[in-house]
Order: structure tokens, then sequence, then C-alpha cells
């Protein structure tokens, strides 16, 4: 079983330069969601989407734009790169449509805005 | 508002030490609990969860965790850790709020184990 799978796994982009990360599940998940992971910060929620045709705003949805394309994928865009966004972007899914069930990781993008 | 806290942020045991790593929710409902473990350069995969009933939990790996609710703690416990237990370790809670859709995720805790 593939699970969840991100692309691509690493990018460099320069400041200004836009750019979407993909994200697949093939477990028939209803909850998808996009974190960014730094040093010393854990996990913060960019944005979810709690069932097929919703996206909600999480923790830190500034400069970042998602896209609910269907129950499979969920991609996630930014749209002018800013340095601060340099980090290592975790996509997830989970069963439910509340926040009360594990959650299944993909392996991640590693994220560099030079 | 809820949240999640992990206060160890670095621990570094020796082989066959025992681990408690402390976790401690902020919310008086119902709460569902998790622990997550990421290996070096790999992804988030889930310990094991709390939902109710039994407040101590067994995990894979021989990890167990202990809910106490007076205490708002949810801490992971080994007995005998191992190298291969060198990971980030994470802590996350959903608090059913009605609304609160989402799992708020601890900053982590990074264990070190010396052989």
């Amino acid at each position: 079983n593939a699970g969840v799978t991100q692309t691509p796994k690493f990018q460099v982009l320069k400041t200004g330069q836009s750019m979407t990360l993909q994200c697949a599940q093939d477990m028939n998940h209803n909850s998808m969601y996009w974190y960014r992971q730094d040093p010393g910060m854990g996990l913060r929620l960019i944005y979810y989407s709690a069932s097929e045709g919703t996206t909600d705003k999480g923790e830190v949805p500034n400069g970042y734009n998602v896209s609910r394309l269907n129950k499979r994928e969920f991609s996630l865009r930014l749209e002018s790169a800013a340095p601060s966004q340099t980090s290592v972007y975790f996509c997830a899914s989970s069963e439910a449509r509340r926040g009360n069930q594990p959650q299944h990781f993909g392996d991640g993008t590693r994220l560099s805005i030079l | 508002a809820q949240s999640v806290s992990q206060h160890n942020h670095h621990v570094i045991l020796s082989e066959a030490a025992s681990l408690e790593l402390g976790c401690n929710y902020s919310y008086g409902g119902t709460v569902n609990l998790f622990w997550y473990v990421q290996y070096p350069g790999q992804h988030l995969q889930l310990l094991l969860k709390y939902f109710s009933g039994d407040p101590l939990v067994k995990g894979i790996k021989g990890f167990e965790a202990e809910f106490i609710k007076s205490k708002f703690s949810f801490n992971l416990r080994k007995p005998s850790v191992q190298w291969s237990d060198t990971a980030e370790y994470f802590c996350a809670g959903f608090m059913n709020s009605g609304g609160y859709q989402k799992v708020t995720f601890g900053t982590g805790t990074k264990l070190q184990v010396i052989p």
C-alpha cells in the first residue's frame, strides 16, 4: 500500500517563484491536512480539508493556498515563495471527518527558498 | 485555548535505561490523545492512542502511555530503550469542543540513545 504520497521530495526555489506541492492518498480517507515542520516548533497546521469539497485554514495559512481536487488529492500552492517558507512540508490523511482519528503521514517535501 | 505541551526538548539516555517523556494538555473536556514517532529522515508514525477506557495504553515497540486526567497528562514510557529508539517523539491531542476539528501537536522531544 502506498498510503500517502507526496511529490516532490526536494525542491529549491528562488524568492517570488510559485510552486504546487502534490499529495495523494489511497486509503479512501475523508480528511487531509498540510503541515509544516520547523526546528523547535513541532508541526503547525497550514490548511486542512475535512471532506471532499471543503477546506479550512489552520494555524499558519498566510502565503499558501490549497485545493482538494477530489477525495484522493490535496495540493498546497505557494504563489510567491518567501525565505520564511523554507521548511519540511508534510501531508497527512485521516479516516474521520473530525480530527479524532490517527493521521497517516507522507514522507515530506523538503523545500528551500533562496 | 487548547494546547499540548512537551517540556523535554532533548533527552539523552544510555541503552537499557528507562524512558519517560512528558506530555500535558490544557482542556477540561473530552480528549483523544496520541503519540507519534519520527525516525531520522522519515515521516511521523503512530505509536499509540488513547480514546477512552483503560488509561494505560500499550503501543508498538514496547511503548506505553498513561492518561492521568487529574494531571492533564499523557506521558510516554518504555522500560528499556534501545539505540533504534533514537527519534523525535510528538504528543498530539484532539480536544472535543464541537466546532474544533483539528489535532494539536506538541513541539516534540528529541530522544538520543547512546549505545
